[in-house]
């Protein structure tokens, strides 16, 4: 859902389940997006990317995935541990050397 | 690994002072920006800067803030007269290219304005 002031969405898992985070982009003309992974009191961390020519990249435990049709971003995070316990934001870039523009962000919360 | 550093971590100031914030970006990478985030909300960008110039920046980016690159391997943000909305975490990031690469960002330097 949106998140207003404080109030950011939030996903609860169970230590070593599966975790899908959401992101919906605003620009039709982006053709790259990061996932990153902020730890409090930290700056963001790069998780993953993706360029606009592919729907699905993979990395180690995580994958995203593009839906360009309806501007629609997810990362799939395999095996959730308590280490991934942190906001992710997803960040969108349009063409040429434009800056990152990040959304709103979830906070993913792993139950051991 | 190399890494953008920023100093300080924490900068406490009252209204309407001057802050300068401070980065060092990654050594070969030619593109830096400035974001900022304020508490529990997503992060904003500020100024991009490339070729010793600002190439884009947002409508927060008014008149009271700077930035500049006074030497090969510095990038500053400068606050005028700061205001208590002006209280954020502010980070500093930079790329190896403008687009369609990954931006490494520091720790963010933490500003309270009282």
């Amino acid at each position: 859902g949106e998140s207003v002031g404080l109030h950011l969405p939030t996903l609860s898992v169970q230590e070593g389940d599966n975790s899908i985070i959401n992101c919906a982009y605003s620009n039709s003309a982006s053709d790259y997006f990061i996932w990153y992974k902020q730890e409090s009191g930290k700056g963001p961390q790069f998780i993953i990317d993706i360029r606009s020519n592919m729907d699905k990249r993979q990395g180690q435990r995580v994958t995203v995935l593009l839906n360009k049709t309806v501007k629609h971003l997810s990362l799939q995070i395999a095996a959730t541990q308590p280490g991934d316990s942190a906001v992710y934001f997803c960040a969108e870039n349009g063409q040429g050397n434009t800056p990152l523009v990040f959304g709103k962000g979830t906070r993913l919360s792993v139950i051991a | 690994e190399p890494e953008v550093t920023q100093t300080p971590s924490h900068q406490v100031t009252q209204m309407g002072q001057e802050v300068i914030l401070r980065c060092v970006p990654i050594s070969n990478h030619l593109y830096f920006y400035w974001y900022r985030q304020i508490l529990g909300q997503k992060v904003e960008f500020l100024v991009s800067f490339y070729n010793n110039e600002i190439s884009e920046k947002s409508e927060i980016f008014d008149d009271q803030f700077s930035v500049e690159r006074p030497d090969g391997s510095n990038f500053t943000l400068k606050i005028r007269s700061t205001k208590l909305e002006d209280s954020a975490m502010y980070f500093c990031a930079s790329r190896l290219t403008g687009g369609n690469t990954e931006a490494f960002f520091g720790q963010g330097t933490r500003l309270t304005v009282v």
